[in-house]
């Protein structure tokens, strides 16, 4: 079946440095693969993506890279600040774009 | 301007009653999905609706019943309550489903 799940449930780093979340997935066929992050109190807000045809791509301090023959994603973070802090999960894309399937979530936790 | 809006934010009621949850967008988006997070936190997708047809019907107890008058809203019935169903609901809505954007969500809490 399907799952999309995390190796880790809480990840404390310090300010400054760099942080990676790990995902793994199960789903082949999944056009796209998403981060999203949670802070408390909110909804989950898109990070970014990649197509599963990439093996990187790269935003504004962050980083995601897929690699395709161990089924596993990656979030890397440059320089975490406190605003950092949050649950960030990642998800699949499946079904032609219609369905989202998200992973069980990471608790990043940025000390000063 | 919030783009996708939820109310209420917090819901505590009893168990047998039925309650509505409501979701508007103002993003002009022709897909919007409805979503439970529970205790742990995990985001399971419930129903996804695309200009009003409902496209998307995950294993929902048919006490759950998503009505969209028209492409901006969709709202949520939730009838016979039980304590199982408390947990936070996301409405969101894209155009492109990698790129949805989540409400605030709601905390439904039955006791």
């Amino acid at each position: 079946g399907e799952s999309v799940g995390l190796h880790l449930p809480t990840l404390s780093v310090q300010e400054g440095d760099n942080s990676i979340i790990n995902c793994a997935y199960s789903n082949s066929a999944s056009d796209y693969f998403i981060w999203y992050k949670q802070e408390s109190g909110k909804g989950p807000q898109f990070i970014i993506d990649i197509r599963s045809n990439m093996d990187k791509r790269q935003g504004q301090r962050v980083t995601v890279l897929l690699n395709k023959t161990v089924k596993h994603l990656s979030l890397q973070i440059a320089a975490t600040q406190p605003g950092d802090s949050a649950v960030y999960f990642c998800a699949e894309v499946t079904g032609g774009g219609n369905k989202l399937t998200f992973g069980t979530g990471t608790q990043l936790k940025v000390e000063l | 301007d919030t783009a996708v809006s939820q109310t209420p934010k917090y819901l505590v009621t009893q168990m047998g009653n039925d309650k509505s949850i409501k979701c508007e967008q103002n993003l002009g988006h022709d897909t919007m999905y409805w979503y439970k997070q529970d205790s742990k936190k995990f985001l399971k997708i419930m129903f996804s609706y695309n200009n009003k047809e409902l496209i998307i019907n995950e294993t929902v107890p048919n006490r759950f019943s998503p009505k969209s008058p028209d492409k901006a809203h969709l709202n949520l019935h939730i009838n016979s309550l039980e304590l199982g169903d408390s947990a936070v609901y996301f409405c969101a809505s894209s155009q492109e489903e990698r790129k949805a954007f989540f409400g605030q969500g709601t905390r439904l809490t039955v006791v």
